[in-house]
C-alpha cells in the first residue's frame, strides 16, 4: 500500500491554517495511520496515530482526520516551530510500515 | 525516562558489512517493538526493520530483506542491525525508535538521534 502526500511544499505564513494530505493507494485497515514531524537534525517527533488521537504532549492546534484512503494533518494556527516535514506512515500490509514522501512545510 | 543511542554508524566500502547497535533505556524490550527506520541525504523517512516484543519475529523492508538482520541482546538492553553487502543507496542516517504500545498497531513515539552510515569506494 503506497502513501502519497501533497502538496510537495506548503508556502504559508505564522498564523496560517496548514492542511497537508495523505492518500493511500488501498484502504487502510483500522486506520491504522500516524503523522510525523522531522527537523534537519532532529528525530522525528509523532503527533498523531489512528488517524486522529494525539500523541502525548501534542499542542491541540494540530488535528488529524480521515479515514479509508483519504487522511488529512491539519495545523490550526502556524506557529514558527511548526515549520518542518511532516510525514504520514501506514501500519499493515507489506511491508509492514511505511511513510509516505513527505510535505514541507515553508515560510 | 525512555531514551535510545544509535552507534556504529561509519564510512565502508561497497559490499562490506557493518552492524549498527541501540542501546535503550526506560523500559524493557521484552515489552515492546523497536524499528529502525532510516533517512537517506535529500530523501524521506523509510522503514528498515522490526523486531518483536518476544524477540521471535522481525519483518524488514523490501529494499534491505535478504541483507540486514534484526537482534537484540535483552541482558544489555540492545537492539542491533547487522547490514551485509552494503550498496551506495544504503547511506544514510539510520534511527531507532520504540513502538507506542505494547501490541499493534505499530507507531514509533520515542527516537534515537541517529546514527550516520555512508557507503562509498
Amino acid at each position: 500500500i503506497v502513501l502519497t502526500q501533497s502538496p510537495g511544499t506548503l508556502s504559508l505564513s505564522p498564523g496560517e491554517r496548514a492542511t497537508l494530505s495523505c492518500r493511500a493507494s488501498e484502504s487502510l485497515s483500522g486506520n491504522y495511520l500516524a503523522w510525523y514531524q522531522h527537523k534537519p537534525g532532529q528525530a522525528p517527533r509523532l503527533l498523531i496515530y489512528g488517524a486522529s488521537t494525539r500523541a502525548t504532549g501534542i499542542p491541540d492546534r494540530f488535528s488529524g482526520s480521515g479515514s479509508g484512503t483519504d487522511f488529512t494533518l491539519t495545523i490550526s494556527r502556524l506557529e514558527p516551530e511548526d515549520f518542518a516535514v511532516y510525514y504520514c506512515q501506514r501500519y499493515g500490509g507489506s511491508p509492514l510500515l511505511a511513510f509516505g514522501g513527505g510535505t514541507k512545510v515553508e515560510i | 525516562q525512555v531514551q535510545l543511542a544509535e552507534s556504529g554508524g561509519g564510512v565502508v566500502q561497497p559490499g562490506t558489512s557493518l552492524r549498527l547497535s541501540c542501546a535503550v533505556s526506560g523500559f524493557s524490550l521484552r515489552s515492546y517493538e523497536v524499528h529502525w527506520v532510516r533517512q537517506a541525504p535529500r530523501k524521506g523517512l523509510e522503514w528498515v526493520a522490526v523486531i518483536s516484543y518476544t524477540g521471535t519475529t522481525q519483518f524488514y523492508g523490501d529494499s534491505v530483506r535478504g541483507r540486514f538482520t534484526i537482534s537484540r541482546d535483552t541482558s544489555r538492553s540492545t537492539v542491533f542491525l547487522q547490514m551485509n553487502s552494503l550498496r551506495p543507496e544504503d547511506t544514510a542516517v539510520y534511527y531507532c525508535a520504540r513502538d507506542l504500545l505494547p501490541s499493534a498497531p505499530d507507531y514509533l513515539d520515542y527516537w534515537g538521534q541517529g546514527t550516520l552510515v555512508t557507503v562509498s569506494s
